[in-house]
C-alpha cells in the first residue's frame, strides 16, 4: 500500500465549531506532516511528527492542534478557526531517518470556514 | 527561512513541444524533489535527486541536480494534454535530516494548447 488517505475530502465549518481532519498511511513511515496550501500557492509546513512525537511546529496558532495516536494515524483538531484559515490541508509521510526526504502526499482536505 | 526561486511562473505551449523549468536557491540543498499537482489533489512525486550532478529520468521527464547544489531543472519532452498542472520543485537544505519539512518553489503552471 503506497497511499496516504485523508478524510474528509471537503469540510465546511463555522468559526465556533470543533472538527478534526484525519490522515492514515500504511507504508511503515515513521514521519508524518501537515501542510497548509492556499490557492495558487505552494504548500507551507505546519507540523512534523517523528516516531509519534511532535518535532517541528512552525509557529502555528493554537486553534490548530495536531495529534499522532500511532505510527499510521495523524489528526489535526480544529477549533475557533477564522475565515482566513480556509485552505487545502495536506498530510504527507516519509521515512524518518536522515537521507530519506521523499514525502508522499494525500489528496488533501478542502476546508472552508464561514 | 529558505526560499526557492522557480521559473517560469507559467508556460503556454503547444502539444508535442518540450518543456523546461528550473529552481535556484541562495543556499545549498541536500536533496531536490519535483512534484506535480492537479487541481484539488495533493502533489505527486515525479523525481527525487540526491547527488550533485545527478541526472535522472522518469519516462518523458528528466531532472538534474546542479553541481553547485543550489539549482535543479526539470525537462518534459513531447508534452501531452495530461501534462497540464502545476509543477513544484522542493528540497531540504544541506543541514536537514529525514524528518524535516520541505521547502517548495512557487510552482510552474503548465498549460497546453491543442
Amino acid at each position: 500500500d503506497t497511499e496516504v488517505t485523508q478524510t474528509p475530502k471537503h469540510l465546511v465549518m463555522g468559526m465556533t465549531n470543533k472538527k478534526s481532519l484525519k490522515c492514515e498511511q500504511h507504508m511503515g513511515h515513521r514521519a508524518m506532516y501537515w501542510y497548509k496550501q492556499k490557492a495558487k500557492k505552494p504548500p507551507e509546513l505546519m507540523f512534523v511528527y517523528s516516531y509519534e512525537k511532535l518535532s517541528i511546529n512552525e509557529s502555528v496558532p493554537s486553534r490548530f492542534s495536531p495529534e499522532c495516536p500511532n505510527s499510521s494515524l495523524l489528526n489535526l483538531h480544529l477549533h475557533a478557526l477564522q475565515p482566513e484559515d480556509s485552505a487545502l490541508y495536506l498530510c504527507a509521510s516519509s521515512q524518518a531517518g536522515a537521507g530519506a526526504p521523499e514525502q508522499f502526499f494525500g489528496p488533501g482536505t478542502r476546508l472552508t470556514v464561514l | 527561512g529558505q526560499q526557492l526561486n522557480q521559473s517560469p511562473q507559467s508556460m503556454f505551449i503547444q502539444e508535442g513541444e518540450d518543456v523546461s523549468m528550473n529552481c535556484t536557491s541562495s543556499s545549498i540543498f541536500n536533496t531536490w524533489l519535483w512534484y506535480k499537482q492537479d487541481p484539488g489533489e495533493g502533489p505527486v512525486l515525479l523525481i527525487a535527486l540526491y547527488k550533485a550532478g545527478e541526472l535522472t529520468s522518469n519516462g518523458r521527464l528528466t531532472a538534474q541536480f546542479g553541481i553547485t547544489r543550489k539549482d535543479s531543472f526539470l525537462n518534459i519532452s513531447a508534452s501531452i494534454p495530461s501534462d497540464v498542472g502545476i509543477y513544484f520543485c522542493a528540497g531540504q537544505p544541506y543541514s536537514g535530516g529525514g524528518a524535516d519539512g520541505l521547502t517548495f518553489g512557487k510552482g510552474t503552471h503548465l498549460i497546453i494548447q491543442p
